[in-house]
């Protein structure tokens, strides 16, 4: 089956800093990515998606990743952090096919020094 | 107006007990999820029905039963709950042929 990994339990950066939270897919025919992000006792919330169009894709708050066949990577990017973005983040997978399913990875905490 | 709602958003209850989340969507879509998010924030799917009809059941004790009377609506009943069902449980939902699905704010079970 189909899933992604993301390595670490836990990104600390500081306030202003790059932001980068890595996330690789198992698959020899590209899926369909996501990531979600998740703050404190909240819902999940679509950051962005790759959907086979442009491998740069921009999502909300500043955040965008680049999807790299080659490395099998979709990771995600934010130039300068800030304090409301200490959350925790999931990139997921839907494999193409019928009744595909969206898996999650085990997810990332970030937080955001002063 | 909420894309995704599930009510209630907390539930505490006691071993043994049987209780039921509800789930809306206005969105129009045509496939519905349950997720359950554990105590170590992972989430796996639970269910999935397209159209009121079941399409995805994963290994799930049957002391769960999904119910979903229109396509705009999908209930979970969970009989006899036990302190192992305490955790986070999402509704989604999504269109075919649309990747990405759209998730409820969650309900909290806890049970004592």
């Amino acid at each position: 089956a189909q899933s992604v990994t993301q390595l670490g339990s836990h990104v600390s950066v500081s306030e202003g800093a790059l932001v980068l939270l890595r996330c690789n897919y198992s698959s020899s025919v590209p899926p369909y990515l996501f990531w979600y992000v998740q703050y404190p006792n909240q819902g999940l919330q679509l950051l962005l998606k790759y959907t086979s169009a442009a491998t740069l894709v921009k999502g909300i708050n500043g955040f965008e990743a680049e999807f790299k066949k080659s490395e099998t990577s979709f990771h995600l990017t934010k130039p300068s952090a800030h304090m409301s973005d200490a959350a925790e983040y999931f990139c997921a997978v839907i494999p193409t096919g019928a009744n595909s399913k969206l898996t999650f990875g085990k997810g990332i905490t970030l937080s955001v020094r002063p | 107006d909420t894309a995704v709602s599930q009510t209630p958003k907390y539930l505490v209850t006691q071993m043994g007990n049987d209780k039921s989340i509800k789930c809306e969507q206005n969105l129009g879509h045509d496939t519905m999820y349950w997720y359950k998010q554990d105590s170590k924030k992972f989430l796996k799917i639970m269910f999935s029905y397209n159209n009121k009809e079941l399409i995805i059941n994963e290994t799930v004790p049957n002391r769960f039963s999904p119910k979903s009377p229109d396509k705009a609506h999908l209930n979970l009943h969970i009989n006899s709950l036990e302190l192992g069902d305490s955790a986070v449980y999402f509704c989604a939902s999504s269109q075919s042929g649309s990747p990405g699905y759209t998730f409820g704010s969650g309900t909290r079970l806890t049970v004592v």
